[in-house]
């Protein structure tokens, strides 16, 4: 089935450095990919919509500029998070879709924990 | 009003207990219905997708109920290891794939 490698899984950096998180579609191509977020015991919220070869699409209220999202193939979207803040700190977890099924469920990378300290 | 409402729980049963947990969408013209699994601090996996003549899978069934715009899972025979968060999920009517996440509902399968 499809499957969705998502790198780092874990992370912990200082406040001001930056990180970079990547997400690939292994057995199919996806042109839009979504990065969600997650704090404790809340929803998944969506941050923003990646889309190959053009400008992502942000979720109101997220930063377009401290959140990087560049989507340079079909198989690779990554998520920057600029001058990271403890705040940041979070569950960060991207998703693709078989688009070659048009309602088809997404699939979940493994998720990335980020810790700001 | 929420897009998708669940009811967050917890929902606290005793091992082989059937439970049920419903879920509402505002949007009309959503297409296509989801339940996920949460396991705590991983992602979400996919449970089962929701067809309007419903379907089962096991011991979970799932069933739509496009008029009264809300979506159910049962769980039968409840096991210690479903004690999860389940999450209903709602395609929206455009093709963007971007997907609706209600807040989930915990379960809790006690011995």
């Amino acid at each position: 089935g499809a499957v969705v490698s998502q790198h780092p899984s874990r992370v912990i950096c200082k406040s001001g450095t930056s990180v970079k998180i990547e997400c690939r579609s292994l057995d199919f191509q996806a042109t839009t990919m979504f990065w969600y977020r997650q704090f404790p015991k809340q929803s998944l919220m969506l941050m923003a919509t990646s889309n190959e070869g053009s400008k992502a699409t942000y979720e109101q209220g997220v930063e377009k500029d401290k959140f990087l999202i560049n989507h340079a193939s079909l198989t690779l979207s990554t998520l920057t998070v600029t001058s990271a803040h403890p705040e940041d700190s979070s569950f960060y977890i991207c998703s693709a879709r078989d688009e070659r099924d048009r309602y088809s469920p997404l699939h979940f990378g493994n998720g990335t924990r980020l810790t700001v300290t | 009003r929420k897009e998708v409402e669940q009811d967050p729980g917890p929902f606290n049963v005793p091992e082989g207990a059937t439970v049920a947990f419903n879920c509402t969408y505002s949007n009309s013209a959503s297409q296509s219905f989801f339940w996920y699994r949460q396991d705590c601090r991983k992602e979400p996996k996919l449970l089962m997708s929701v067809y309007s003549s419903g379907n089962e899978d096991g011991r979970f069934t799932a069933q739509l109920n496009r008029a009264s715009q809300y979506i159910s899972l049962l769980i039968r025979d409840s096991k210690l290891s479903d004690s999860a968060t389940y999450l209903c999920v709602v395609h929206g009517s455009s093709n963007t794939g971007k997907l609706i996440f209600g807040q989930g509902t915990t379960l809790q399968v006690k011995p």
